[in-house]
């Protein structure tokens, strides 16, 4: 199993550009997760969805979209990429049962924003 | 409003030692507390995970230490070793839909 990956490793953009960041669990959970990592904060909770076809707003939203149309994938969009969205993109995916199950981590996006 | 706060930011521990990192939370609707190690380049991996209702959980050399009435947990590694070396993150969670709210994070250094 390869576990959550996420696609690409790296991007430059810039400012206004738009961009696709692509998230593939083989796990068959059904709760998926974007996060963004910056330094002195920590991740902080962008979008969420706890099944295909539904997600929800995080901490975070502002400047981005998701979208969950198939069960094993979670796209988070970037419309009109700004500096302050520099950062470090995680995905993560945990199965439904109790609240207290782990989120597994991809190995991250690192996005920059000129 | 950073609902839990973490400290230190940064660790400096001599190989052996004891390596404390501690967190505060305000939300006492939080009824799940984990703490992430991250290696660099790496996304964060669950290391241990405790539940309001114990005081106390072990796992081999990291042990998490809660206070309820305080509302602060810390995490202890015992005989810290240089392949600890990471980020650790501590988090918390309410309800069932597994939104983590994430400390700062605590850079941990072992040095040999």
């Amino acid at each position: 199993n390869a576990g959550v990956t996420q696609t690409p490793k790296f991007r430059v953009l810039k400012t206004g550009q738009s961009m696709t960041l692509l998230c593939a669990q083989d796990m068959n959970h059904e709760y998926m997760y974007w996060y963004r990592q910056d330094p002195g904060m920590g991740l902080r909770l962008i979008h969420y969805s706890v099944g295909e076809g539904t997600t929800a707003k995080g901490e975070v939203p502002d400047g981005y979209n998701v979208s969950r149309l198939k069960k094993q994938n979670f796209l988070l969009g970037l419309e009109s990429a700004a500096p302050s969205q520099t950062s470090v993109y995680f995905c993560a995916s945990r199965k439904r049962g109790t609240s207290r199950s782990e989120q597994y981590f991809g190995p991250g996006t690192r996005l920059t924003v000129t | 409003q950073q609902q839990v706060k973490q400290s230190p930011q940064s660790l400096i521990v001599q190989k052996g030692g004891i390596s404390i990192i501690n967190c505060a939370y305000e939300n006492t609707a939080f009824d799940y507390f984990p703490w992430y190690q991250q290696f660099p380049g790496k996304g964060p991996a669950l290391l241990i995970a405790i539940r309001p209702d114990v005081s106390e959980k072990k796992e081999g050399r990291f042990t998490i230490s809660f206070n309820k009435s305080a509302k602060q947990f810390s995490l202890h590694i015992m005989d810290s070793q240089p392949g600890d070396s990471a980020t650790y993150f501590c988090a918390a969670m309410a309800g069932n839909t597994g939104k983590l709210i994430f400390g700062q994070g605590t850079t941990l250094q072992v040095k040999p």
